[in-house]
């Protein structure tokens, strides 16, 4: 049972442009969602997060949008850049329960110069 | 720099051999995980560690040990119980249980020979 999906496995978008990445989740007592950027053959690293008492969450380039009505999230990055290219995996928790971080599938981000 | 460290970086397991990766950390967290990448699927939790000398079973555990003898360390032994042990294995720290973000190490590729 995926708690957590990322339905598009990958998404490719021009420099400068925006890319958007979603994740919708199954489980309504996740209350604390983030977003991981992994290299190949790297760590994944923290990017940005979110509670759920709150919708939009801004740093620099990166906007995470939470609908908790649709149990939608997105992770918007105004402008892409090619370093941008990478694995986004968003994760979710739920800190009334274990707390547990679930994941889910990743999406390939490729931006194009 | 205060970081993980995860050795080897590639390693390769014989068929009924039992091998061992190795995961250090100096930031001083309590909590440790292991995670497991398959290609197309999302990280998955093996163990993890609240504290010294205790640690959980995570999502899939069959096949796997951990011990957690010292609050640096949290070693992950794949035994010849797991039959697909091909993947790449992350390990991780917090500085409490479930805290707000996971601090990954780079990761090791095990292969089966």
């Amino acid at each position: 049972d995926q708690q957590v999906k990322q339905n598009s496995p990958s998404l490719s978008v021009q420099e400068g442009r925006i890319s958007i990445l979603n994740c919708d989740y199954t489980n309504s007592m996740f209350d604390y969602f983030l977003w991981y950027k992994k290299y190949p053959a790297e760590g994944p690293t923290f990017l940005i997060s979110i509670s759920s008492i709150k919708d939009k969450n801004e740093d620099g380039r990166f906007t995470v949008f939470l609908n908790k009505s649709a149990k939608h999230l997105s992770l918007h990055i105004v402008p892409s850049q090619p370093g941008d290219s990478a694995v986004y995996f968003c994760a979710a928790s739920a800190s009334g329960n274990t707390g547990k971080l679930i994941f889910g599938q990743g999406t390939t981000l490729q931006v194009k110069p | 720099d205060g970081g993980i460290t995860q050795s080897p970086k590639y390693l390769f397991r014989k068929e009924g051999q039992n091998v061992t990766l190795s995961c250090e950390q100096n930031l001083n967290h309590d909590a440790m995980y292991w995670y497991r990448q398959d290609p197309g699927q999302g990280l998955r939790l093996i163990y993890y560690s609240q504290i010294v000398n205790d640690f959980q079973k995570g999502d899939i555990a069959e096949g796997y040990s951990v011990s957690r003898e010292k609050k640096e360390s949290f070693p992950l032994t794949v035994t010849s119980a797991q039959k697909n042990p091909t993947a790449f294995y992350l390990c991780a720290s917090s500085i409490d249980t479930w805290g707000e973000k996971l601090f990954f190490g780079s990761g090791t590729q095990l292969s089966v020979l």
